[in-house]
């Protein structure tokens, strides 16, 4: 069974760059056709896709986004990671990495536990 | 602002029957399939149906989903005090390329 852990820095500073890594265990990051996403969520309100990365190491970011955001694959690490630039008080959320179902679907399975992350000074 | 619109809140008591309704459009609902998360407060949201009307192994049968054009309903018959969760819609955008989600709905039971 797929697990997912988000790990990374709980505080960051405005305008700087918020990091995170999403480890997997339990199966390869380079296997099937799947994708890998990373979700937000602010306190109190809805789900919000960041992006996504393929096996492939081809990524799709919400355009909302998309000029701050890096997705990344590191086979050799088995993870996957975020970047999120110029970060600011609204970018305050807890971030989930997500697994896909299966190839073709885009129901979330598998879910990491998330981890809080506070843009403050 | 989500892009799916569900009701902030919703209310049953045991027993009862309770349904959560999710709104979009042509580009999202109207033309893919809707999957549903459960998310208790603190943790994780958990796939509770998928592809409209399909149950993860574990998910009891209590549980449904329908969809008709660019609305989507889930149904939770039986209530019990362990569904009080929030619950989450979501679809595939054609126009954004990429997931969508409703804003969530606080289930309680009374």
């Amino acid at each position: 069974q797929v697990q997912l852990q988000e790990s990374g820095p709980g505080l960051v500073k405005p305008s700087q760059t918020l990091s995170l890594t999403c480890s997997v265990s339990g199966g390869s990051v380079s296997s099937g056709s799947y994708y890998w996403s990373w979700i937000r969520q602010p306190a109190g309100k809805g789900l919000e896709s960041i992006g996504r990365i393929y096996t492939t190491g081809s990524t799709n970011y919400n355009p909302s986004l998309k000029s701050r955001v890096t997705i990344s694959l590191d086979m050799s690490k088995n993870h996957f990671s975020l970047k999120l630039t110029s970060v600011t008080a609204a970018d305050t959320a807890v971030y989930y990495c997500a697994k896909i179902l299966r190839p073709g679907s885009n129901a979330f399975d598998i879910w990491g536990r998330g981890t809080m992350v506070t843009v403050s000074s | 602002q989500s892009v799916l619109t569900q009701p902030p809140s919703a209310s049953g008591t045991p027993g009862q029957r309770v349904t959560i309704s999710c709104s979009g459009s042509s580009s999202n609902i109207g033309d893919n399939v809707v999957n549903w998360y459960q998310q208790v407060p603190g943790t994780a949201p958990k796939l509770l149906i998928y592809t409209n009307n399909q149950r993860p192994s574990g998910v009891p049968d209590r549980f449904s989903g329908s969809k008709s054009g660019t609305s989507a309903s889930l149904a939770i018959s039986g209530l019990q005090s362990e569904d009080e969760a929030d619950y989450h819609c979501a679809t595939w955008d054609d126009s954004l390329n990429g997931p969508v989600f409703g804003g969530g709905t606080k289930l309680t039971v009374l």
